[in-house]
């Protein structure tokens, strides 16, 4: 079955300084991989995605990830953070079929960022 | 072009009481999934329907369920309420079937007391 680690339940960051969120998943074929942000109260918002091709892929907000196979790793990064990135983070992966269907995908538990002044 | 909106954002119900949440999935969209989120739990797949046919069910009861109406529209039903179902109940919508290229919507907040 596949599944999502995200280690790191908590990150404070000063505002400005880089950032970098750990994902690591398992998954028996090549995974689709996301990551999601979510603010209080609201849905999930797509940051980027990597289905195949180039290991490092970029999204919105300033947002990068490094796809790394050998190591089952899907890190999040930024160069330089805002007060306004404050939310919660999800890595997610998908690419299962069954029943006629997708399986759905499965999230990590989250990753909740501080921003500090 | 507008996102996925859900309806009601918030509701509140009895224990034993079903309920039905409503999902409009962006335009052009034919693809729709549920997902429950709970601080326990985390993010679950309850279900994705496509072309008005449930094609794949993640692992919940059968008090569970949904349908999917010609325009894509999708309703979530959860019968027998229980206070474990208390959660924010988020809907996703693809282009097309078993795409993980998924939109999420921004939630019915469900309390069950």
């Amino acid at each position: 079955a596949q599944s999502v680690t995200q280690p790191d339940i908590h990150i404070t960051v000063s505002e400005g300084a880089s950032l970098e969120l750990r994902c690591n998943y398992s998954y028996g074929a090549t995974p689709y991989l996301f990551w999601y942000v979510q603010s209080p109260g609201q849905g999930l918002q797509l940051l980027l995605k990597y289905f195949s091709g180039d290991t490092l892929v970029q999204g919105i907000k300033g947002f990068e990830a490094e796809f790394k196979r050998s190591q089952s790793s899907f890190n999040l990064r930024k160069p330089s953070v805002h007060w306004s990135d404050a939310a919660e983070y999800f890595c997610a992966v998908g690419g299962g079929y069954s029943g006629g269907g997708a399986d759905g995908l499965t999230f990590g538990k989250g990753t909740h960022l501080i921003i500090q002044p | 072009k507008a996102g996925v909106t859900q309806t009601p954002r918030y509701l509140i119900k009895t224990r034993g009481q079903q309920v039905t949440l409503s999902c409009s999935p962006i335009s052009g969209h034919r693809s729709v999934s549920w997902y429950q989120q709970t601080p326990g739990q985390g993010l679950q797949f309850l279900f994705e329907y496509f072309s008005e046919t449930q094609r794949n069910k993640g692992n919940f009861p059968g008090r569970f369920s949904g349908r999917q109406f010609s325009n894509s529209r999708s309703e979530m039903n959860v019968s027998t309420l229980e206070l474990g179902d208390s959660a924010l109940y988020l809907c996703a919508s693809s282009l097309t079937l078993s795409s993980y290229e998924q939109y999420f919507g921004p939630g019915t907040r469900l309390t069950v007391t």
